[in-house]
């Protein structure tokens, strides 16, 4: 099984600074196509997740582009270059590699 | 616009079932892969199940044997037929469609439904 852990579980950041999340995966991300399915999701308390980005670094429409995503193989990046109030939750990164998915625990992000 | 609504949950006792559907608006059900996903309270997505277009069908390990995926694409409908079912069950359950082209990520998601397995 592919096992998703991300670093830090809780993020406490002051509005305006950035942030930043770490997904690593126990084996390569890399699919038999030679995609990369990893995509990153948020959610707002009280809400259903809402996919930001797929495939590592492609940002939904609608999706403010302060949020980025990076990597390749099996590390992982969530980037958020100046944090509004509108983005507290949980994220999570989901991988899709074989024929199932996991996520991972979720980083909560907060304001300090 | 794209429409996801669950029903059929509720609370049921150990090793009872429960049929969840997930009725489908506003996007071609039929071309769309689709998901169940589940949170139990206070704590992260779990991936349950996903079935292709072509009604190929996938399970996380803790539910195989004991739960069933599958579509009516003439209803645009998803379900989750959930057999011997136990306490650590308890979550609630999202449908989910993924984004058009194989992309393996879920665009639109519901607003879920409880399922409590307790006596």
């Amino acid at each position: 099984d592919i096992v998703m852990t991300q670093t830090p579980l809780s993020s406490p950041v002051t509005l305006g600074q950035p942030a930043s999340i770490s997904c690593r995966s126990n084996q390569s991300l890399v699919h038999s196509d030679g995609n990369t399915y990893l995509s990153w999701l948020q959610q707002r308390p009280g809400q259903p997740p809402r996919l930001l980005i797929y495939k590592i670094s492609n940002r939904i429409s609608g999706v403010p582009d302060r949020f980025s995503g990076s990597g390749a193989g099996t590390d992982f990046t969530l980037k958020i270059s100046r944090v509004e109030a509108e983005d507290v939750g949980v994220y999570y990164c989901m991988q899709t590699a074989r024929y199932s998915r996991s996520f991972g625990q979720g980083t909560k992000v907060e304001i300090k | 616009e794209v429409h996801l609504l669950e029903s059929g949950g509720g609370l049921v006792q150990p090793g009872g079932s429960l049929r969840l559907s997930c009725a489908a608006s506003g996007f071609t059900f039929s071309n769309s892969v689709m998901n169940w996903v589940r949170q139990a309270p206070g704590k992260g997505l779990v991936w349950v199940s996903t079935i292709g277009r072509h009604g190929d069908t996938y399970y996380t390990d803790s539910v195989k044997g004991r739960f069933t995926i599958s579509r009516d694409d003439s209803k645009n409908t998803l379900y989750l037929q959930m057999n011997t079912l136990r306490a650590e069950d308890t979550a609630i359950y999202y449908c989910a469609k993924d984004l058009p082209g194989d992309i393996f990520a879920s665009d639109y998601w519901g607003q879920g439904i409880l399922v409590t397995v307790s006596s």
